[in-house]
């Protein structure tokens, strides 16, 4: 069982909807992330928070807003996304020290389709 | 910048048969290196981690060295099971200590074990 939770499991949303994904985790971790994981590809990343700050945003599009609300909780906001958006996010955590010293906890990803 | 190239897949293998999975970087400094397994279905597992030359990590009858002088982490596996079937990436963390909260994937190898 992973220790990372993420729901839901799967999404299925329209172009207009808005909707949001949730991770939870109860390590202790005080660095949180968001990857995207296209089909037979790497995850790619989109955001880190480290300490509830946002301290790496990969030129990710407005469309995708993070948020920490407390060291335990992360969420993904989705509004008007498009169909190439369609793919499995992952949420990880990890010490604060960084992935050196603690690599990351992944979660077992919602599975996203935009219609 | 930093890169991670592993050997192509898909990779199919007898049960019992020797993995080899090669994997070379490119980075500055002295990065951590990882290797992460991805199950149907499922998130990023953390399946072993080196921090410096000549490091070994091990878990579940899997190893990789960690071999400055050829840039590689090549993992093994002296007898495959089928429920060794996944989909296998190399990783790095630059800079290999605090702080650093950025891990460059390689493409991913896909391995199925056939009974």
């Amino acid at each position: 069982d992973t220790e990372v939770t993420q729901t839901p499991k799967h999404l299925v949303m329209g172009m207009t909807n808005k909707k949001s994904l949730k991770c939870e985790q109860h390590m202790g971790h005080r660095a949180m992330y968001w990857y995207k994981q296209k089909a037979k590809k790497p995850p790619e990343l989109m955001f880190v928070y480290s300490y509830e700050k946002l301290s790496i945003n990969e030129s990710v599009p407005s469309r995708f807003s993070p948020e920490c609300p407390n060291s335990s909780l992360l969420n993904l906001h989705l509004h008007a996304l498009q169909p190439e958006d369609s793919a499995l996010y992952l949420c990880a955590s990890s010490q604060a020290s960084g992935i050196g010293n603690s690599p990351l906890h992944f979660g077992n990803g919602t599975r996203l389709t935009v219609t | 910048g930093n890169s991670v190239t592993q050997m192509e897949g898909p990779v199919t293998l007898s049960e019992e048969a020797f993995l080899t999975i090669n994997c070379t970087y490119t980075a500055t400094g002295y990065p951590s290196l990882f290797w992460y397994v991805q199950y149907p279905g499922e998130g990023l597992q953390l399946l072993l981690k080196a921090t410096k030359a000549d490091d070994k990590g091990s878990n579940k009858g899997f190893e990789a060295t960690y071999r400055k002088e050829t840039t590689s982490f090549h993992l093994e596996k002296g007898s495959v099971q089928v429920s060794d079937s996944a989909v296998y990436f190399c990783a790095l963390s630059d800079a290999g200590g605090a702080g650093s909260y950025q891990l460059t994937f390689g493409k991913g190898t896909k391995l199925s074990v056939i009974p």
